[in-house]
C-alpha cells in the first residue's frame, strides 16, 4: 500500500499565481485533511472532509479552497498565491471517528516568491 | 490558539538515556496522540492514549496522561540515534467533529551517539 501520496512535493510560485495539491490516499479512510507547518507554528488545519462531496474549514483556511469529488482524493487549491502561503503543507487522513490516529504524506514544500 | 504546549522545545541527550517530553493543553478532550517527525518528512503516528486511561505502552514508549492537569508526557527509554526527530503531541478535544486533531509545535530531540 502506498498509504497518503502528495504530489508535488515541491513547488516555486510567483506571486498570483494558482495551483492546485493534490492528496491520493489508498486506505479507504472516509476522513481527509489538509494542514500546514510553519516553524515556530506547529501544524495548523486548514480544512477538512468527513467523506465524500464534502469539505469544511479548519483553523486557516483564507485564501485556499479545496474538494473531494472522490473518496481517495483531497485536493487543495490557491487561487491567488501569497507569499504568506509559503509553507510545506501536509495532508493526512483518517478512519471514520474519533480515536484513530492520523496517515500523513510526505508534505509538499511550497515556495512563493 | 494552540491547544497543546509542549516542553521542553528542544532536549538533547546521550544515546542509552531516556528521553521526556511533555504537553499540556487546554480543553477536555476524547484522546491525546504523540507523533515522530523525522526531518523533511511527514509526522509518523507512535500512540493513542484515550481519555480514560492513564498509561500506555508500546514498545521502547512509554505515555501517561492525567485529565486532572490536563497533561500528557512522552518517554522515550533507552533512546537511539535514530530517535533523533521532532515529537509531538495532538488532542482531538471533546467535542471535536470529524475527528480533528489539534498539534502542538513539538520538541526537537537530538540523541548524540
Amino acid at each position: 500500500n502506498a498509504g497518503v501520496t502528495q504530489t508535488p512535493k515541491f513547488r516555486v510560485l510567483k506571486t498570483g499565481q494558482s495551483m492546485t495539491l493534490l492528496c491520493a490516499q489508498d486506505m479507504n479512510h472516509e476522513y481527509m485533511y489538509w494542514y500546514r507547518q510553519d516553524p515556530g507554528m506547529g501544524l495548523r488545519l486548514i480544512h477538512y472532509s468527513v467523506g465524500e462531496g464534502t469539505t469544511a474549514k479548519g483553523e486557516v483556511p483564507d485564501g485556499y479552497n479545496v474538494s473531494r469529488l472522490k473518496k481517495q482524493n483531497f485536493l487543495l487549491g490557491l487561487e491567488s498565491a501569497a507569499p504568506s502561503q509559503t509553507s510545506v503543507y501536509f495532508c493526512a487522513s483518517s478512519r471514520r471517528g474519533t480515536n484513530y490516529g492520523y496517515t500523513f504524506g510526505s508534505g509538499t514544500r511550497l515556495t512563493v516568491v | 490558539s494552540q491547544q497543546g504546549e509542549e516542553d521542553p522545545q528542544a532536549l538533547s541527550i546521550q544515546e542509552g538515556e531516556n528521553a521526556t517530553m511533555n504537553c499540556s493543553y487546554k480543553t477536555s478532550i476524547n484522546n491525546l496522540q504523540w507523533y515522530r517527525q523525522n526531518s523533511g518528512r511527514g509526522l509518523v503516528h507512535l500512540i493513542l492514549i484515550r481519555s480514560n486511561e492513564r498509561e500506555k505502552h508500546s514498545g521502547r514508549l512509554r505515555v501517561t496522561l492525567d485529565t486532572s492537569k490536563k497533561s500528557s508526557s512522552l518517554l522515550i527509554t533507552a533512546s537511539r540515534a535514530a530517535d533523533t526527530a521532532s515529537y509531538f503531541c495532538a488532542t482531538a478535544t471533546i467535542y471535536n467533529q470529524g475527528g480533528k486533531l489539534i498539534f502542538g509545535q513539538g520538541t526537537e530531540l537530538s540523541v548524540k551517539p
